[in-house]
């Protein structure tokens, strides 16, 4: 069974700063993509980042960068330069297995970016 | 670039009710979605529509029903509401089923059953 874990339910951070949002994920496949999404206040989901399990190097989008470490099976999000806008909860997901396999999500981690 | 429109945004029904949510994507996909949202669950699968003209169960079908009306659309109906359904629902899409593909979604839809 896949399974992601976000231990942090809450992050704060200053305005300008960087940080680093955690994420652990099991699966015995040895194919998968795992995804970062936010959620705002306002309850959009929207899709921030994703890496295939044989990607080489880590995915970077904008401020946006995951940071793969396949031994660990974590897959953090950093995210540089934090902005007042950052503020939302972060979600992130996987998908394996063998068949459909369905995107398993995380419980969230909440950030709040601080001016 | 309109993405994954749901409508409606909010809704209120009583027990019993029916009602069908609406789910429009203009990218292409031949994956679609239905999730359910709720405190401490985390997102839940409903429905999924791997391709035009299949459907299949997710983990939580029960009380639900969907139809893939052609490749853009994609519905869920509750024949009768329960306050149990009462989420906020999100539909996505996907380019196909296959793990290396990022779903989009759409904003939601607040469902609220007195």
């Amino acid at each position: 069974a896949q399974k992601i874990t976000q231990t942090q339910p809450g992050m704060f951070v200053q305005e300008k700063e960087a940080v680093t949002l955690d994420c652990t994920y099991d699966t015995s496949d040895p194919s998968y993509g795992l995804f970062w999404y936010k959620q705002p206040s306002s309850g959009e989901m929207i899709f921030l980042i994703y890496q295939g399990s044989y990607d080489q190097q880590n995915a970077t989008e904008g401020r946006y960068s995951l940071n793969f470490q396949k031994a660990r099976k974590s897959a953090n999000l950093v995210i540089s330069a934090s902005q007042l806008g950052d503020s939302a909860m972060y979600f992130c997901a996987m998908r394996a297995g063998t068949g459909f396999q369905k995107l398993v999500f995380g419980t969230g981690t909440r950030l709040l970016v601080s001016p | 670039n309109a993405g994954v429109t749901q409508t409606p945004k909010f809704q209120v029904l009583k027990t019993g009710q029916s009602m069908t949510l609406q789910c429009a994507q203009d990218m292409n996909h031949n994956s679609m979605y239905w999730y359910r949202q709720d405190p401490g669950m985390g997102l839940r699968l409903i429905y999924y529509s791997a391709s035009e003209g299949t459907t299949d169960k997710g983990e939580v079908p029960n009380g639900y029903n969907v139809s893939r009306l052609n490749k853009r659309e994609f519905s869920l109906r509750l024949e009768s509401a329960a306050p149990s359904q009462t989420s906020v629902y999100f539909c996505a899409s996907s380019e196909n089923s296959g793990r290396y593909q990022p779903q989009h979604f759409g904003d939601g839809t607040r469902l609220s059953i007195l």
